[in-house]
């Protein structure tokens, strides 16, 4: 299986900061890679598909990028609602994998 | 409006039999693959098993191969999970996801998920 790796593991900024969030895959994934935002107690929630992909009704201020084996989610300026942990993910090869999480707390 | 919305979670003791379910609504269900995922207590992300839209391709996780059986009625549009021979490290919070059905140069790829219930939790022990 294709392990994700992300890093950091844990993250504490400031409402307005630049936020970015790697993730390095085992072995080349292409562009098929995605990023979820999931609150405490909530389902994940879509953010990014296909690396760079802006799923319909996310804000412009996250973004993603990336192919091969490196891949980064960038917040350009991070809100409140943006406090969550952040879970990258391959469909380049059976099975999907996750990665581990990052956890982006308040500074 | 997509909704997913999952039952038959609960309390099991290793060894026993459980049946999870995801009434779907918002979308033509018969379009689109659907997948569960769990979520261990303070856990990542686990992919468990993937049904298509026909309901005639499975696919599991070599964690789950030959004990769960995924399924989907797709006049009740109603996904399913049957779960046997539970074991401890079954215990998880069990999410099913809508497939975002992405195809681009006359390739569709699954495994993209637009739409999560709100998860059951299934709790495997004595």
């Amino acid at each position: 299986d294709i392990q994700l790796t992300q890093s950091p593991s844990f993250l504490s900024a400031s409402v307005g900061d630049r936020v970015t969030i790697t993730c390095r895959a085992s072995q080349g994934i292409s562009s098929y890679l995605a990023w979820y935002q999931q609150k405490p107690g909530k389902a994940p929630k879509l953010l990014i598909y296909a690396a760079s992909t802006l799923q319909s009704g996310v804000p412009s201020r996250f973004s993603g990028s990336g192919s091969g084996t490196e891949f980064t989610l960038t917040i350009s300026s991070l809100q409140p609602e943006d406090f969550a942990t952040y879970y990258c993910q391959q469909l380049n090869s059976y099975p999907p994998t996750f990665g581990q999480g990052t956890k982006v707390e308040i500074k | 409006e997509v909704q997913l919305l999952e039952s038959g979670g609960g309390l099991v003791q290793p060894g026993g039999s459980l049946r999870l379910s995801c009434a779907a609504s918002g979308f033509t269900f018969s379009s689109y693959a659907m997948s569960w995922v769990r979520q261990a207590p303070g856990k990542g992300l686990e992919w468990v098993s993937a049904i298509s839209g026909s309901g005639g391709s499975t696919y599991y996780a070599d964690s789950v191969k030959g004990r769960f059986t995924i399924s989907r009625d797709n006049s009740k549009n109603t996904l399913y999970l049957q779960m046997n021979s539970l074991r401890a490290e079954d215990t998880a919070v069990y999410y099913c996801a809508k497939d975002l059905g992405y195809c681009t140069g006359g390739v569709c790829y699954t495994y993209y998920f637009d739409y999560w219930g709100q998860g059951t939790l299934v709790t495997v022990s004595s």
